[in-house]
């Protein structure tokens, strides 16, 4: 059993919808959990970070934790199409400890 | 945040070659990572490079292979010797600020192709 799954999509939605991306993980050790977004030929990029369970919003997103089922969400609120691009998760149990990434899922926002 | 830079962006090498991959940071930083990206799966870490101390490799991955340097706490390198098709991929590396958060920021990426 993989560490990190993640649906690889793809994801298609129109212009305005509400987006959900979601993570499920094993290791019940995580406190850490982060939603990195990644467009074509370029590195991925620190959208979200939060620890422990809870939510967190900043702006159009909210990242979701909720440790009890080990699943993770992020939500894009009125997606737009500059949000297409290749959304990971990722999580570790302790600072300075190794990452674990999901494969990723490619959305694209349709005008 | 930190701004992470790599060279070369891409290449195109021969089978049996090595290739040399820089990454500088535009802050001094303890912990650095180089991972491997290839299409439709995970990033995986190749290894942790801490500067002062010797490489920590991932299961699967070793030291004559993917021989690195960290000379100081801005830079460092990765080298894919020997090189094969199989090598083909992203290779990113990674900095934790460190502090209290558990935060990664990435570089731009090399994309290599072996032929």
């Amino acid at each position: 059993q993989k560490e990190v799954e993640q649906d690889p999509g793809p994801l298609s939605v129109p212009e305005g919808a509400i987006v959900s991306l979601n993570c499920t993980y094993s290791n019940s050790a995580f406190q850490y959990f982060m939603w990195y977004r990644q467009y074509s030929r370029k590195g991925p990029e620190l959208l979200m970070y939060t620890y422990s369970s809870g939510n967190k919003e900043d702006g159009r997103f909210t990242a979701q934790v909720d440790k009890s089922s080990k699943y993770i969400s992020l939500f894009i609120r009125d997606s737009q199409p500059s949000d297409s691009a290749t959304y990971l998760c990722a999580m570790s149990a302790i600072t300075g400890n190794q990452f674990y990434f999901g494969t990723g899922t490619s959305l694209t926002v349709i005008p | 945040s930190a701004v992470i830079s790599q060279k070369p962006s891409r290449d195109i090498c021969q089978r049996g070659t090595s290739l040399t991959i820089q990454c500088q940071v535009d802050s001094q930083v303890t912990m650095m990572f180089w991972y491997r990206q290839q299409p439709g799966q995970s990033l995986t870490l190749i290894a942790t490079a801490n500067q002062g101390s010797e490489a920590t490799y991932e299961s699967g991955f070793v030291i004559d292979k993917f021989p690195i340097s960290r000379p100081n706490l801005t830079f460092s390198t990765l080298t894919v010797s020997n090189m094969s098709p199989e090598d083909s991929s992203i290779y990113l590396c990674s900095v934790d600020l460190g502090g209290r958060s558990n935060e990664q920021f990435f570089g731009p990426g090399t994309r290599l192709t072996v032929l």
